[in-house]
């Protein structure tokens, strides 16, 4: 258990559709981070959000959006869904945004576009 | 992008160790070595991470080279639960610090 939760755990989509995707970090973590992992490979960083600002952003185009609260949960936010974009979206939290913290990972949302 | 190399796949018998290989040739003096696993369908579970010394915890060891151009997580005494993909990550030297996947170490523990 990483204390990191997500919901929904599951959620099919029609393409061109809207979807919110939430999270709620570790106990005291501050700092929230998103992935994408296709099937069979490995997940691809999102973005990241420290005390409720982007402070850092994958490759993925501006539809994909997040937000981060002031209990540091955090919501992402993807419009005009694609066919590609089914895929586990990850959430993982850590303290700070020191390169030596430890970042857990909640057990993700599957997403499926259709 | 993925700074590391591991090989694709390997096996090791039940109780004996498991000992994963991961080149990072190219790691900078202030990049730390991350290890995680991924049991199907489930979110990544962090094992262990270090800098320039050999650490230890509950799950596993990691070995660093002196130079660090490579590393080696040992599972001691793997068992069937063992069975995962494991990733040796070098963390992006920037303000994110985003962790860079690459494809992993696909281990199967046989009975």
């Amino acid at each position: 258990e990483t204390g990191v939760t997500q919901s929904p755990t599951h959620l099919i989509k029609t393409r061109g559709q809207q979807v919110t995707l939430r999270c709620s970090s570790q106990s005291g973590h501050n700092t929230v981070s998103w992935y994408q992992q296709a099937l069979g490979q490995g997940p691809q960083f999102i973005f990241q959000y420290y005390r409720e600002e982007e402070n850092g952003r994958g490759n993925f185009p501006p539809r994909f959006s997040g937000l981060q609260f002031p209990n540091y949960s955090s919501e992402l936010n993807v419009n005009a869904l694609e066919l590609d974009d089914s895929a586990l979206y990850l959430c993982a939290s850590s303290l700070g945004v020191s390169q030596g913290n430890t970042i857990y990972f909640g057990e993700g949302s599957w997403l499926t576009v259709v | 992008d993925a700074k590391t190399t591991q090989p694709t796949s390997m096996d090791c018998a039940e109780g004996r160790a498991a000992n994963l290989p991961c080149n990072h040739s190219t790691i900078s003096g202030n990049e730390y070595v991350y290890w995680y696993r991924q049991i199907h369908s489930q979110g990544p579970q962090y094992i262990i991470h270090g800098l320039k010394n050999n650490e230890t915890n509950e799950m596993a060891s990691l070995i660093i080279t002196e130079d660090r151009k490579s590393s080696t997580l040992i599972l001691p005494h793997a068992t069937l639960r063992d069975t995962a993909v494991y990733y040796c990550i070098v963390r992006a030297p920037n303000s994110s610090y985003k962790l860079i996947f690459g494809s992993g170490t696909r281990l199967l523990v046989r009975p």
